[in-house]
């Protein structure tokens, strides 16, 4: 069973920030948070991961709270091509990735 | 293109035929994987390659299904006397191997068994 919980789906209009929550309640210390998406019939894209920073790239924010029980991935401006399934991950080494159902972002015109 | 490449991108069978995927990972990574992913649902891990040794396999990786990676390169996933509930996504996904796995997925191969 998947480390994370994360709802279902959001609703987010373009051009705004996109804020997908991701509760892991159970994670070890050594352990990591991986974010990924998949646009519809593609595989899914890395987007950034973190272990108790706080975390920037070019795609997005990773925000981890301090007792690291749940993160935040922040899109900053949301944009139509983001629409996607958003997939949080806790992964540890010698680990498998086990993935849950993700998140449905829905970016609105 | 360096990235994760499957062949093919859709297969179409009929239910008790043998079927066989290729993956062609990022060519410096050590690390293959195979996921299934059925509709709705995330990726289910299948089974893993560390060079040319398959390393774990799920218990979803029933008997008619065989992975190899002959020469540390590329892979092949067969499943024999498909059925219909082999219809999904298989995936196809590579890494480093570190510490920080970051995995690079391809496009996947989508079956239907008829």
């Amino acid at each position: 069973d998947a480390k994370t919980t994360q709802p279902p789906s959001m609703d987010c209009a373009e051009g705004r920030a996109a804020n997908l929550p991701c509760n892991h309640s159970t994670i070890s210390g050594n352990e990591y948070v991986y974010w990924y998406r998949q646009i519809h019939s593609q595989g899914p894209q890395y987007i950034i991961h973190g272990l108790k920073n706080n975390e920037t790239n070019e795609m997005a924010s990773l925000i981890i709270t301090e007792d690291r029980k749940s993160s935040t991935l922040i899109l900053p401006h949301a944009t139509l091509r983001d629409t996607a399934v958003y997939y949080c991950i806790v992964y540890g080494y010698g680990q498998n990735f086990v993935f849950g159902p993700g998140t449905r972002l829905s970016v609105l015109p | 293109d360096t990235g994760v490449s499957q062949d093919p991108r859709h297969k179409i069978t009929k239910r008790g035929q043998n079927v066989t995927f290729r993956c062609d990972p990022i060519s410096e990574h050590n690390r293959l994987y195979w996921y299934r992913q059925t509709l709705g649902q995330g990726p289910e891990f299948l089974t893993y390659f560390q060079n040319e040794a398959q390393l774990e396999k799920s218990r979803l990786l029933s008997d008619r299904f065989s992975a190899e990676r002959p020469k540390g390169s590329f892979s092949t996933l067969e499943i024999q006397r498909t059925e219909q509930g082999d219809s999904a996504m298989y995936l196809c996904a590579s890494s480093l191997g570190r510490e920080k796995n970051i995995q690079y997925f391809g496009a996947g191969t989508r079956l239907s068994v008829l």
